[in-house]
């Protein structure tokens, strides 16, 4: 398995302001995620962090918003930009190992706007 | 991708098995099919997956009928600790590694 770690854990922001959420993995990875999960909903795919390059959004999701980069293979950050109350969620990180074709997901950052 | 199809709750005596369906009748030659759990307030864990063959890994068993459109994870004992929610994802070789959720399976195991 991959031992991931996100970071912050939690944190309660003001809106407008932005927070960078950091995800750290012990070894070299290929593909990286990130996920947003709302309040009592299933997880959303945001976008692939892409090692090199700009990130791969899903549809609803922009860069403006959600700016992601991706410095080497074992790190990564996710900054939600300009909050509001409606992008109170869990952000959560995901890395897929092709070794043995598994995901694994980081505890996430519990974030409430305020 | 093709899409899942799981009952929103199931309840589940302790020590029993515990056996959650899915539909995946759309799915195609090239899509696996995992499944997750999420216990409350921590991210997806994985159980386990397979494209045509059943599985059994020290968490689970997969079992998928032979054309494919629908699969049942076992788990052989259930324990309190099985509390989660479960996920039936099917995941397509062309995107490795991008899940997309369901609703899933809110699991209850009681005593």
């Amino acid at each position: 398995s991959a031992v991931i770690s996100q970071k912050p854990s939690r944190d309660i922001c003001q809106r407008g302001t932005s927070l960078t959420i950091q995800c750290q993995v012990d070894s070299q990875v290929t593909m990286m995620f990130w996920y947003r999960q709302q309040p009592g909903q299933s997880l959303t795919l945001i976008a692939t962090a892409n090692q090199g390059s700009e990130a791969t959004y899903e549809s609803g999701f922009v860069i403006d918003k959600f700016p992601i980069s991706r410095p080497n293979l074992t790190f990564s950050t996710l900054t939600v930009s300009n909050m509001s109350p409606e992008d109170s969620s869990i952000y959560l990180c995901s890395v897929y190992r092709t070794v043995n074709t598994e995901a694994f997901f980081g505890q996430g950052t519990r974030l409430t706007v305020v | 991708d093709a899409k899942t199809t799981q009952p929103t709750s199931m309840d589940c005596a302790e020590g029993r098995a515990a056996n959650l369906p899915c539909n995946h009748s759309t799915i195609s030659g090239n899509e696996y099919v995992y499944w997750y759990r999420q216990i409350h307030s921590q991210g997806p864990q994985y159980i386990i997956h397979g494209l045509k063959n059943n599985e059994t890994n020290e968490m689970a068993s997969l079992i998928i009928t032979e054309d494919r459109k629908s699969s049942t994870l076992i788990l052989p004992h259930a324990t309190l600790r099985d509390t989660a929610v479960y996920y039936c994802i099917v995941m397509t070789t062309d995107s490795w590694g991008k899940l997309q959720f369901g609703a899933g399976t809110q699991v209850v195991v009681t005593p």
